[in-house]
């Protein structure tokens, strides 16, 4: 079975400051990723999903930028991030038709 | 466009009451419903989920049937437990195999 690994768990980042979540996938190859982020008193917004290595696409316009240097790492970042870039971030897999497996999380906070 | 409404929270109930929370939807055609549960700490688990009209998903005494007649798919438990406590994410898969969520809904059981 799937299993994501999301770190750090927790981060507390400066406006302006760069930013660099990873997240890595195990007991699949080629899974569709996804970023999601759960801003805070909403649901979960997909930010960007990747079918491929070097494969990015983006939901909505925002301040990050998402990358795949390897089948089985995501990573998302931003270079100056904003005080609307705190929320909740998930990284989510998708194996063929089956279902999803989210990682644990990350919650950052943008002061 | 596939779009969830949920039920705003949060949520309050004592042990062994009765848990409703309503999630209606908005797609194209019959998607695959979900729901999802994120305990303290951790991230999205699945709960139960539906994959056509009058499917019944249940799991760990959750129950949730799809209706097609009133694009909805209710989340019901006859007797909560305080390890019960968690946020409740209604989801919809799209045809591109995304999911949209809904805001998710806060529940907490006191002893």
């Amino acid at each position: 079975s799937q299993t994501i690994h999301q770190w750090p768990a927790t981060l507390v980042q400066p406006v302006g400051s760069p930013l660099s979540l990873e997240c890595t996938v195990e007991g699949t190859s080629n899974p569709n990723l996804y970023w999601y982020r759960q801003a805070a008193g909403r649901g979960l917004q997909l930010l960007f999903y990747s079918v491929g290595i070097g494969q990015i696409s983006s939901e909505v316009p925002q301040n990050l930028s998402a990358s795949r240097p390897q089948d089985r790492q995501f990573i998302l970042s931003s270079k100056k991030l904003l005080l609307s870039d705190s929320g909740f971030y998930l990284c989510a897999s998708l194996q063929g038709l089956g279902g999803y497996t989210f990682g644990s999380g990350t919650r950052l906070t943008v002061v | 466009g596939n779009s969830v409404t949920q039920m705003e929270g949060p949520v309050t109930l004592s042990e062994e009451a009765f848990l409703t929370i309503n999630c209606t939807y908005t797609a194209t055609g019959y998607p695959s419903l979900f729901w999802y549960v994120q305990y303290p700490g951790e991230g999205l688990q699945l709960l139960l989920k539906a994959t056509k009209a009058d499917d019944k998903g249940s799991n760990k005494g959750f129950e949730a049937t799809y209706r097609k007649e009133t694009t909805s798919f209710h989340l019901e438990k006859g007797s909560v437990q305080v390890s019960d406590s968690a946020v409740y994410f209604c989801a919809l898969r799209r045809d591109d195999y995304k999911l949209s969520f809904g805001a998710g809904t806060t529940v907490t059981v006191r002893a």
